[in-house]
């Protein structure tokens, strides 16, 4: 089963404007922590923000806050005031637990249009 | 840039020959995972290796095999190449007990299995 999905194969976004990468999980862990995760076409993942699962504030960076929504197990990443080089695909990934790996969505691709 | 680096970038080879792909982790960071990224799918879990032993791994066949150094950088050796081991091949450095464990990826290395 998907531990993570993300539902929008493709975003386009006007410059200066707000966008919203929708996250869903699954996990029966309590304890588990939400990760995104920026990929240019060069190809390297750059850490933008995490969430833990007992944090009671949603997380925030700069210009990308994240939408925790537990009980409905959505973590989505908030861009705001895009700029055109923002345009890349992003991943939302989680860890449960104690577990070594982290699970990866399969991506969403935003597009910043000038 | 992260500090991490991993080579070669790029690399070409056959069905059934051998790759070893090389990383260096971030100043300090004790422990690395690799993830296999093909075309169009979000990172896969490889394994995870901390303090020079196999610390996880994920579904991955046996020809897959890692090393770790006392200088905590890390090889990444695959036997007998198949066409769908052809991926970007990430590593990334994190810190046990860092503040969120967050991994910190290098830039990859793009195998092509022709």
């Amino acid at each position: 089963a998907q531990k993570i999905t993300q539902t929008q194969p493709g975003m386009f976004v006007q410059e200066k404007e707000a966008v919203t990468l929708d996250c869903t999980y699954d996990t029966s862990d309590p304890s588990y922590g939400l990760f995104w995760y920026k990929q240019p076409s060069s190809g390297e993942m750059i850490f933008l923000i995490y969430q833990g699962s007992y944090d009671q504030q949603n997380a925030t960076e700069g210009r990308y806050s994240l939408n925790f929504q537990k009980a409905r197990k959505s973590a989505n990443l908030v861009i705001s005031a895009s700029q055109l080089g923002d345009s890349a695909m992003y991943f939302c990934a989680m860890r449960e637990g104690r577990r070594d790996d982290m699970r990866f969505g399969a991506g969403t691709r935003l597009t910043v249009k000038p | 840039e992260t500090g991490v680096t991993q080579s070669p970038t790029h690399l070409i080879k056959t069905r059934g020959q051998q790759v070893t792909l090389r990383c260096s982790s971030q100043s300090g960071h004790n422990t690395v995972s690799w993830y296999q990224q093909a075309l169009g799918q979000g990172p896969q879990f490889i394994f995870q290796y901390y303090r020079e032993e196999e610390n996880g791994r994920g579904n991955f066949p046996p020809r897959f095999s890692g090393l770790q150094f006392p200088n905590y950088s890390s090889e990444l050796n695959v036997n007998a190449l198949e066409l769908d081991d052809s991926a970007l091949y990430l590593c990334a450095s994190s810190l046990v007990g860092g503040a969120h464990n967050e991994q910190f990826f290098g830039p990859g290395t793009r195998l092509t299995v022709l």
